[in-house]
């Protein structure tokens, strides 16, 4: 069975650093896409970026290039999404998702979400 | 980026009804669409890719069409369950969108 399973909600300060994470299982974590969606508090979902952990490439929506890094970890099957500082407009749930083989991709499998809090 | 748009933002609708949620691409994207649901505090889940095949195991009371530009999500015979946001997404470009979803209530 597909698992991804996310670490636990944060809460941090305005500009802070943060690094969550999404662990995969139950299929070849090296072979298939990983991405990001955020979604704040009462909004829809946004897609952040996608890592491929078997190389590490990687590609990000242009309203999130240069505001987040996504990384991957493949000796481990895990996923990363960190900030250097983080604002309190990044308040929201951040969910990891295992895209479909192939092309097209779609959101296939999904984690269950790290809530994001940024409050001073 | 594509841009995608759905309507209606939100819905009522009565247990037994149709409905039916649109989703337009702002360019031609063939077929290359999803639908997810997302019922309250939980985490989306992939309906229909290819805008018409439809998730395995997932009720039959929910289908797809489209291409190019315009595309429908139809659930029949809707059910208490259903009570949900529903969002489109492309996977035409590589730089994914999704549509802004729609709400749809149970009467």
């Amino acid at each position: 069975e597909v698992q991804l399973v996310q670490s636990g909600a944060e809460v941090k300060k305005p500009g802070e650093s943060l690094k969550i994470s999404c662990k995969g299982s139950g299929y070849s974590f090296t072979t298939y896409w990983i991405g990001w969606v955020r979604q704040r508090p009462g909004e829809g979902l946004e897609w952040m970026g996608n890592i491929y952990p078997g190389d590490s490439d990687t590609k990000y929506s242009p309203s999130f290039q240069g505001q987040v890094t996504i990384s991957a970890d493949k000796s481990i099957n895990t996923a990363y999404l960190q900030w250097s500082s983080l604002k309190a407009s990044d308040t929201a749930m951040y969910y990891c998702a295992r895209l479909s083989g192939g092309f097209p991709h779609y959101f296939e499998h999904w984690g269950q979400g790290t809530l994001v809090t940024v409050s001073s | 980026d594509i841009q995608m748009t759905q309507s209606p933002s939100s819905l009522s609708a009565s247990v037994g009804d149709r409905v039916t949620i649109t989703c337009r691409a702002g360019q031609s994207i063939s077929t290359f669409l999803g639908w997810y649901q997302q019922r309250p505090g939980k985490a989306p889940n992939l309906l229909i890719y290819t805008a018409s095949s439809l998730q395995s195991g997932l009720p039959s009371r929910f289908s797809g069409s489209g291409s190019g530009t315009d595309f429908t999500l139809t659930i029949s015979n809707l059910q208490p369950e259903d009570s949900a946001t529903y969002y489109c997404q492309q996977s035409h470009s590589t730089l994914l969108t999704f549509g802004g979803g729609t709400k749809v209530e149970i009467k």
